[in-house]
């Protein structure tokens, strides 16, 4: 069975800190990790990563992943109140009947305070 | 484009009571997705459809869950009868292509079966 595990799964760190979410992954004909945030509602789309060791970087965001070890991490580097959320990791793979998925992770809530 | 839109935004219906839960996804997506989230299990695939057609629903709990998608612009997750485990927030999402892509979120509907 296709699984994704993050860690942690919950943290609480100051503004201005720097934080790394892990995410690891088990699955089967893999093609691509995702992760995205999710507030109060939707999730909304950080990073999309197909290849290892490029990094992907979005402002205060950053992302690498590692198709050897099967992880990534999502780094936030001065991080704000509004980083406040729960991080989804995603891992997109074929599966045996052919069609494609995305198994999530639980998430990881980061909490950012003040 | 107004983004993926679900309806209602909240549900509370009674066990045993018919429960239709709605979404539009975004013009010109080929591929609808419907997730179910849950603290417990995290966020997990029901069924998705491509061109209207389904092509995975390997996710549907059991016989009480029906997806239907009768055009390219409406799709509705049908759950009769509810059951109070069926309490969750259930997200539709939809992406141009099947892999290597974002999928974007609906607000989801957030169903509590009492």
């Amino acid at each position: 069975e296709d699984k994704v595990v993050q860690s942690p799964l919950s943290l609480v760190v100051h503004e201005g800190d720097t934080v790394t979410l892990n995410c690891s992954y088990e699955v089967t004909n893999f093609r691509s990790l995702l992760w995205y945030k999710q507030e109060k509602k939707a999730p909304t789309f950080l990073f999309m990563l197909t290849s290892s060791g490029i990094e992907k970087k979005s402002g205060r965001l950053s992302s690498i992943l590692d198709k050897k070890e099967l992880f990534s991490i999502l780094n936030i580097t001065a991080t704000q109140t509004g980083d406040s959320a729960i991080y989804l990791c995603a891992a997109g793979a074929y599966s045996g009947a052919g069609s494609y998925q995305l198994t999530f992770g639980k998430g990881t809530k980061l909490s950012v305070i003040p | 484009d107004a983004g993926v839109i679900q309806s209602p935004r909240h549900e509370v219906t009674e066990m045993g009571q018919e429960v239709t839960l709605r979404c539009k996804p975004i013009s010109g997506h080929d591929y609808l997705f419907w997730y179910r989230q849950t603290m417990m299990r995290g966020l997990e695939l029901l069924i998705y459809f491509n061109n209207n057609v389904p092509i995975d629903d390997s996710g549907m709990p059991e016989d009480r869950f029906s997806a239907k998608m009768p055009n390219a612009s409406f799709s509705t997750l049908k759950i009769q009868p509810s059951e109070p485990r069926d309490s969750a927030v259930y997200f539709c999402a939809s992406s141009l292509l099947e892999m290597n892509t974002e999928a974007f979120f609906g607000q989801g509907t957030r169903l509590t079966v009492v």
